[in-house]
């Protein structure tokens, strides 16, 4: 069973970057696209971004210019670097697996939340 | 962006009831329209993807159609366990977008 789970800071001061890190088990990185998603408190989800194997990557547009998604193979992890953090980036950040055969994210990690605030 | 809109936003129904949630998209997304569920503090989780696909695992009360701009879920007899938000997420084209949400609650 494909297992994942986000690590990385809670709290984040405005202007800052957030770094956090999705290690997947249960299942080998090197296949499938991996893929970070928000969801404010309270409110709907937004994709961040996602990223293959290769390292190929794609993002959304609102966010691409304080994005950068990053992958080890040998470690099975994939991260997320997000700059100049403000408090609209205050979310629960999930990581998920997304399977180009469904188009769909077929396995999350449990979430982490981070809050921006000084 | 192509914008997915729900409906309704919220509603509330008692176990045993059929419900229908609709999901329109801002243009055709063709079939690749997937629903997911989310319980508080739980990560979303796929119940129907490429509109009517079921997802391994996930109970056959659960069915999805549609196709192009117009899409719904559908639940034949709501469980207990059936009641929290249901979202929608199209899959045809970057930026990866969802619908706004759909709460469901008990009657």
């Amino acid at each position: 069973q494909v297992q994942l789970q986000e690590s990385g800071p809670g709290l984040v001061k405005p202007s800052e970057t957030l770094s956090l890190t999705c290690t997947v088990s249960g299942g080998s990185i090197s296949t499938y696209y991996w893929s970070w998603i928000r969801q404010p408190p309270g409110k709907g989800l937004e994709w961040v971004g996602y990223i293959y194997h290769s390292g190929n990557t794609n993002y959304n547009p609102s966010l691409k210019s304080r994005v950068t998604l990053s992958i080890d193979t040998s470690k099975n992890q994939f991260s997320l670097k997000l700059t100049s953090m403000t408090a609209a980036d205050t979310a629960v950040y999930y990581c998920a697996r997304y399977d180009y055969g469904g188009n769909s994210f077929d396995y999350w990690g449990q979430g982490t939340l981070v809050t921006v605030s000084s | 962006d192509i914008q997915m809109t729900q409906s309704p936003s919220s509603l509330s129904a008692p176990v045993g009831d059929r419900v229908t949630i609709t999901c329109r998209a801002s243009q055709s997304v063709t079939k690749y329209l997937n629903w997911y569920q989310q319980k508080p503090g739980k990560a979303p989780r796929v119940l129907i993807y490429t509109a009517s696909s079921l997802q391994s695992g996930v109970p056959s009360r659960f069915s999805g159609s549609g196709s192009g701009t117009d899409f719904t879920l559908t639940i034949s007899s709501l469980q207990p366990e059936d009641f929290a938000t249901y979202y929608c997420q199209q899959s045809y084209t970057i930026p990866i977008t969802f619908g706004q949400g759909t709460r469901l609650e008990i009657k």
